[in-house]
């Protein structure tokens, strides 16, 4: 069955401090990965994608995504977290080729102090 | 517009009563999807258009729930007999869909619904 793991529910950095939020999918076709940050009260905002090619994914505001496919992850990483970036993180994984159903994680919670 | 515009942006309504929350997705995109999203939890999928028909109806919670689309443009959710467990976001996203390549979804503000 497809679904999308994220295993930590809630994360705390400092800022300044380096950050990886962790993504695993279990999809039986080849994958599209999404990574969406949505801010309190805010809708979701598409931060990078994976299609194809390069498996080093540059999104917006600084983060990056790696697609591992020997480990079906797609974790996310910035090099230096802002206040700014407190918000939760959602991966999602779907597929041209076997419908359009999208499967999200259940997010990860970022907290940034100071 | 530009984006994926959803109303209204809150509903409060009462137990029993029915509700319809409408999406107007990015003129172009051909598929829309529905979610919803209940406090602190993930999205969970609710329906699919491809154009204006619904390969995909799987998500929707009961028979209570119904959505529709006409052409490539406008789509309603529509609720009956709202409960307090239907409490939650409503999000829209929109593609520009299977055939040009792209599924890369852009969401909606979401509509708060709230029964009481």
């Amino acid at each position: 069955a497809q679904s999308v793991t994220q295993p930590d529910i809630h994360i705390t950095v400092s800022e300044g401090a380096s950050l990886e939020l962790r993504c695993n999918y279990s999809y039986g076709a080849t994958p599209y990965l999404f990574w969406y940050v949505q801010s309190p009260g805010q809708g979701l905002q598409l931060l990078l994608k994976y299609f194809s090619g390069d498996t080093l994914v540059q999104g917006i505001k600084g983060f990056e995504a790696e697609f591992k496919r020997s480990q079906s992850s797609f974790n996310l990483r910035k090099p230096s977290v802002h206040w700014s970036d407190a918000a939760e993180y959602f991966c999602a994984v779907g597929a041209l080729n076997t419908g359009n159903q999208f499967y999200f994680g259940t997010g990860t919670s970022l907290t940034v102090i100071p | 517009g530009a984006g994926v515009s959803q109303s209204p942006s809150n509903k409060v309504t009462e137990k029993g009563k029915d509700v319809e929350l409408r999406c107007d997705p990015i003129s172009g995109h051909t598929a829309l999807y529905w979610y919803r999203q209940r406090l602190g939890q993930g999205l969970e999928f609710l329906i699919y258009f491809q154009g204006n028909s619904a390969p995909d109806k799987s998500g929707l919670p009961s028979d209570r729930f119904s959505a529709e689309r006409t052409g490539e443009s406008v789509s309603t959710l529509t609720i009956q007999r709202t409960q307090q467990e239907d409490s939650a976001v409503y999000l829209c996203a929109s593609s520009l869909g299977r055939l040009a390549g792209d599924e890369t979804q852009y969401f909606g503000p979401g509509t708060r619904l709230l029964v009481l």
